[in-house]
């Protein structure tokens, strides 16, 4: 099962910055935080991830609190493209790799 | 540079048959997930493979289910004698030793 959690569904205004959050609570001091989206049924993209420091880059930038407890994924000017459902994900660095994937936000952009 | 790719993109089987799905990962990654969403449910892992070694099998059904990534060529997720609730997305994704895995588009397999 997944270990993070995250609300089912979010809405957003085109345009506005979409901030997504995920409680993960039993994250140990070596896991990452991931994120991914899946558009329609594509495959999954890599969005960004994350250890302790906050990260951004050209898709979107990832806060995550001091505690490590939980972490927000913010896309700075949603699109209509942006529509999708996004997952949060933790991954111990060095396991054998698997991604637990959750059942994610599902974010609606709406024009 | 090509990311994974992944063919055929639609698989259509009747009950009974086999269904062979390859994936190729992004150039220079040797290691390969497969991870399958059954319709409106959430992705599964199934295998974990690195080349000609199968390091995690923990997600695949116990029967009728195979996995290979030969020295050469593409990564192959084997379904024999497929039935009705196979018929699912089957995603591959690669990457370089264990770090970010990258995803090809699916395969979709409709079984009659």
């Amino acid at each position: 099962d997944a270990k993070t959690t995250q609300p089912p569904s979010m809405d957003c205004a085109e345009g506005r910055a979409a901030n997504l959050p995920c409680n993960h609570s039993t994250i140990s001091g070596n896991e990452y935080v991931y994120w991914y989206r899946q558009i329609h049924s594509q495959g999954p993209q890599y969005i960004i991830h994350g250890l302790k420091n906050n990260e951004t880059n050209e898709m979107a930038s990832l806060i995550i609190t001091e505690d490590r407890k939980s972490s927000t994924l913010i896309l700075p000017h949603a699109t209509l493209r942006d529509t999708a459902v996004y997952y949060c994900i933790d991954r111990r660095s060095g396991n054998t790799g698997k991604l637990i994937f959750g059942q994610g936000t599902t974010l609606q952009v709406k024009p | 540079n090509a990311g994974v790719m992944q063919n055929p993109r639609h698989l259509v089987r009747r009950r009974g048959q086999e269904a062979r799905l390859r994936c190729s990962p992004v150039k220079g990654h040797s290691h390969v997930y497969w991870y399958r969403q059954l319709p409106e449910e959430g992705l599964k892992f199934m295998v974990y493979l690195q080349k000609e070694n199968i390091i995690d099998e923990s997600g695949m059904p116990k029967e009728r289910f195979s996995a290979e990534f030969p020295k050469e060529g593409p990564s192959i997720l084997r379904i024999q004698q497929v039935v009705r609730g196979d018929s699912a997305a089957y995603f591959c994704a690669s990457s370089v030793g264990q770090e970010t895995q990258y995803f090809g588009p699916g395969t979709r397999l409709l079984v009659l």
